[in-house]
């Protein structure tokens, strides 16, 4: 069976510093991984997913994600958050051996800049 | 939200009413998926379709209906057996239904039961 987890409701940072939303998964094969925002009463918008290869994935609005095995990870990452990232961030996974109908995505986390 | 339009933004239905959100993209994608969002919950999967004139129930498809006459709309039926319609609606769309492939959302509606 697959899940995932994020485990943090919210995440509070100041603008300037570096930002992390975590997000584990469980999948009985390999991983395929994905990361979303949600701006209020929007659509998901695509940020970045990791297939395979280099375990660091870079996306949009200078984010990247660090998939790690050992540890069913992957967290999502900024150097320096900006406002404007407050925003509802999606973690999804789904097994390399199953459709794309079959995605699971986490319950969400706040991610809340302050200036 | 570029490529997938979702109307009406907001939809208002009496108790008893069924109505019809609609979905259109012009992705040239062949898969199309209909998703529910409640507060403090990850979407979950009402209904998807591969192709045309097929499509598959998903996690919660009691109370809705869909079809797929065109590969560009997917319009979802939240019918009167639907006991907690309230929610937000996302439909997405990816190339086709293969694991890796990407999903794309609309702007959603967000349908409210008077």
């Amino acid at each position: 069976a697959q899940s995932v987890a994020q485990p943090e409701d919210q995440v509070n940072v100041a603008e300037g510093n570096p930002l992390t939303v975590k997000c584990t998964y469980s999948v009985s094969g390999n991983p395929y991984l994905f990361w979303y925002v949600q701006y209020p009463n929007r659509g998901l918008q695509f940020l970045l997913k990791y297939i395979t290869g280099d375990n660091l994935v870079k996306g949009s609005y200078g984010f990247e994600a660090e998939f790690n095995k050992s540890q069913t990870s992957f967290h999502l990452k900024k150097p320096s958050a900006l406002v404007s990232d407050s925003a509802l961030y999606f973690c999804a996974v789904r097994d390399i051996l199953s459709s794309a109908s079959k995605i699971i995505f986490g319950s969400g986390t706040r991610l809340s800049i302050r200036p | 939200d570029g490529g997938i339009t979702q109307s009406p933004k907001y939809l208002f239905r009496k108790e008893g009413q069924n109505v019809t959100l609609s979905c259109e993209q012009n992705l040239n994608h062949d898969a199309m998926y209909w998703y529910r969002q409640d507060p403090g919950q990850g979407l979950r999967l009402i209904y998807y379709s591969q192709i045309v004139n097929d499509f598959q129930k998903g996690d919660i498809a009691e109370g809705y209906s869909v079809s797929r006459e065109k590969k560009e709309s997917f319009p979802l039926t939240v019918t009167s057996a639907q006991k907690n319609p309230t929610a937000f609606y996302l439909c997405a769309s990816s190339m086709e239904l293969a694991a890796g492939d990407t999903q794309y959302f609309g702007p959603g509606t967000r349908l409210t039961v008077l």
